[in-house]
């Protein structure tokens, strides 16, 4: 069985403060890992991913969340908040392609509030 | 760029009726999920498509409601009868490699 925590269903910093968003995970397989954003009254749009390769992953809009199977983590980081990063952020976790039909599942969420 | 079409975007309904909600995944997507994400929670998955057939409705409330995707293309998810509890967001996401699912806008239901 697989599952995801969010430490914190909410983070408020001041803009141009670095974005720490944490996501803990467990699997039984080594998983793939996702962060997607949702803003009000829209779906869900993928960040960044992990499947297996580099520990350190590059997204879009200057995020970034690194792999770390010791610790069980996938922390969503950002070095400076923009005012339009205020959103609420989810971790998914699944099972490879193949493996019980890739199915995901997705934690509660963080809610990201930035101060001017 | 291609994307996920959900129609409608809102739909308010008085319990007891029925409701249907229609999704077009992006083309050649084989998996197509219908979620449904109570507000201030992450989706919850219903059901999950592998082309025309169901690979996962372990979390469906099957005596109320019913999914399909006859062609394997597009998928209609409906209701009968609405209760209260359904109020929700419901959305639908395709994906093909590596489970990166790409999701449509939603259909945000508010069951009177």
């Amino acid at each position: 069985a697989q599952s995801v925590t969010q430490l914190g269903s909410h983070v408020s910093v001041s803009e141009g403060a670095l974005v720490l968003l944490r996501c803990n995970y467990s699997s039984s397989v080594p998983p793939y890992l996702f962060w997607y954003v949702q803003y009000p009254n829209q779906g869900l749009q993928l960040l960044l991913k992990y499947t297996s390769a580099a520990t350190l992953v590059k997204g879009i809009n200057g995020f970034e969340a690194e792999f770390k199977k010791s610790e069980t983590s996938f922390h969503l980081t950002k070095p400076s908040a923009h005012m339009s990063d205020a959103a609420e952020y989810f971790c998914a976790v699944s099972d490879p392609p193949n493996t019980n039909a890739g199915k995901s599942t997705f934690g509660d969420g963080t809610t990201l509030t930035v101060k001017p | 760029e291609a994307e996920v079409a959900q129609s409608p975007r809102y739909k308010i309904t008085e319990k007891s009726q029925a409701v249907a909600f229609w999704c077009d995944p992006i083309s050649g997507h084989a998996t197509l999920y219908w979620y449904r994400q109570i507000l201030g929670q992450g989706p919850e998955l219903l059901v999950q498509f592998q082309d025309e057939s169901v690979v996962d409705d372990s979390q469906l409330p099957k005596d109320r409601f019913s999914a399909e995707r006859l062609k394997g293309v597009d998928s209609t998810l409906k209701i009968q009868p609405a209760e209260l509890g359904d109020s929700a967001m419901y959305l639908c996401a395709s994906s093909s490699l590596y489970n990166e699912q790409f999701f449509g806008p939603g259909t945000r239901l508010t069951v009177l």
